[in-house]
């Protein structure tokens, strides 16, 4: 079981460089989330999706860009990198409002640098 | 701004021990109350959750207990073993219902 695959797990990125974090999951979940951690802060929610062709604006979306093509996959786009996005980012689905218990399922992370 | 604050940052416990951590919110329309665990260099993962209309909630080792007049929960570790250590993450579901209004605490690192 794959469950939800992001890559890449490190990247360090030049201030002003743009680049994906991808994330894919093989549950067949209408729900995925992109959330950065950074030490001591919990978990911050950028961006999430409801289904494909539907995005919406978390807690911390500034600086980031998100689409949802398919139920499958869900990019975090990240322009002009910033030293204030080093983070870990972290991807995570759910099952839809009929059946679900309320449980994300997380990505291992993808660790950012922006130097 | 809806907010779930958890304390202590960090704790220590003995092989043994009982290792308590504390969540308070504010916002009385939360409606699902999820403990994640986090391995170090992995994602966190659903540990234990409870709905407001249940005090308590037993899973082995691990209680919610959940006192809705203070707005207040907490996860209780029994028997802290050194498996245990982790990072632990209280969380609260949004009024609008639906996973994608999950709010986290800061986070414990339990040792």
């Amino acid at each position: 079981n794959a469950g939800v695959t992001q890559t890449p797990k490190f990247r360090i990125l030049k201030i002003g460089q743009s680049m994906t974090l991808q994330c894919a999951q093989d549950m067949n979940h209408n729900y995925m989330y992109w959330y950065r951690q950074d030490p001591g802060m919990g978990l911050k929610l950028i961006y999430y999706s409801v289904g494909a062709g539907i995005t919406d604006k978390g807690e911390v979306p500034n600086g980031y860009n998100v689409s949802r093509s398919t139920t499958e996959d869900f990019p975090l786009r990240l322009e002009l990198a910033a030293p204030s996005q080093t983070s870990v980012y972290f991807c995570a689905s759910s099952p839809s409002e009929g059946g679900h218990t309320g449980e994300l399922f997380f990505g291992e992370g993808s660790r950012l640098t922006v130097l | 701004q809806q907010q779930v604050k958890q304390s202590p940052q960090s704790l220590i416990v003995q092989k043994g021990g009982i290792s308590i951590i504390n969540c308070a919110y504010e916002n009385t329309a939360f409606d699902y109350f999820p403990w994640y665990q986090q391995f170090p260099g992995k994602g966190p993962a659903l540990l234990i959750a409870i709905r407001p209309d249940v005090s308590e909630k037993k899973e082995g080792r691990f209680t919610i207990s959940f006192n809705k007049s203070a707005k207040q929960f907490s996860l209780h570790i029994m028997d802290s073993q050194p498996g245990d250590s982790a990072t632990y993450f209280c969380a609260a579901r949004g009024p609008q219902g639906g996973s994608e209004k999950l709010v986290f605490g800061k986070g414990t690192k339990l040792t």
